[in-house]
């Protein structure tokens, strides 16, 4: 079957760094995201990965390794506004989005 | 203000009540998508419609029927709403950037007793 792992819940400290990792087994691949949902909002999008290394958006950057089907979003200088959700979702042989059930990330002053 | 639209935000049901949550983007993408959201669980794809006139079968489409009449509009509707029907349903669209990623709408509530 198909899955998707990441931690339930992570805590850091205000202008901190935290790496959040993502394993997939799915049927075929095309495409990695990252998603940020806030308590009672709808998810956002955050990052694209297809190929191999990082890319990097601001504070944001974002991990793909497809032979070790392995993937972390890392925020730097962490903000209390950065409280959230972070979902991992992989796309498919079949063009669908395969969810992981998002990590929790509690930011503390 | 371009996006997604869904109506409505929250609403409490009677079981085996019929109940259609609205959802209209106004960004032409060709893709729609509903999803439901639970507790501990990843978001669960509903049903889809890749194009206007098609729909397809997601994963937990028992119990749920969609239309798409046009490019606008994707209506959920449960027919016969059974409390484990009870969650918060996103709506989301895709269009054909590079990515694809997905647009959503506010979600909806939904609480059946």
């Amino acid at each position: 079957g198909q899955n998707i792992d990441q931690p339930t819940e992570m805590t850091a400290t205000e202008g901190a760094i935290v790496q959040i990792n993502c394993t997939y087994q799915t049927s075929g691949f095309n495409g990695l995201f990252w998603y940020q949902q806030h308590a009672g909002e709808a998810p956002t999008f955050l990052s694209y990965n297809v190929l191999d290394g990082l890319e990097e958006k601001g504070r944001f950057s974002s991990f793909l390794s497809r032979s070790k089907g392995y993937s972390y979003l890392l925020l730097k200088e962490l903000q209390m506004k950065d409280s959230a959700s972070y979902l991992c979702a992989v796309r498919d042989s079949n063009y669908q989005l395969i969810w992981g059930a998002g990590t929790k990330l509690i930011i503390k002053p | 203000i371009a996006g997604i639209t869904q109506a409505p935000t929250s609403q409490i049901l009677a079981a085996g009540r019929r109940m259609t949550l609205r959802c209209t983007q106004d960004m032409r993408h060709n893709a729609m998508y509903w999803y439901r959201q639970d507790l501990g669980l990843g978001l669960r794809l509903i049903h889809y419609s890749n194009t206007a006139g098609t729909t397809g079968k997601g994963e937990v489409p028992d119990g749920y029927s969609v239309s798409r009449a046009n490019t606008d509009d994707f209506p959920l509707t449960l027919a016969s709403a059974v409390p484990s029907q009870t969650s918060v349903y996103f709506c989301a669209s895709s269009g054909q950037g590079d990515t694809g990623e997905l647009f959503f709408g506010e979600g909806s509530r939904l609480t059946v007793l």
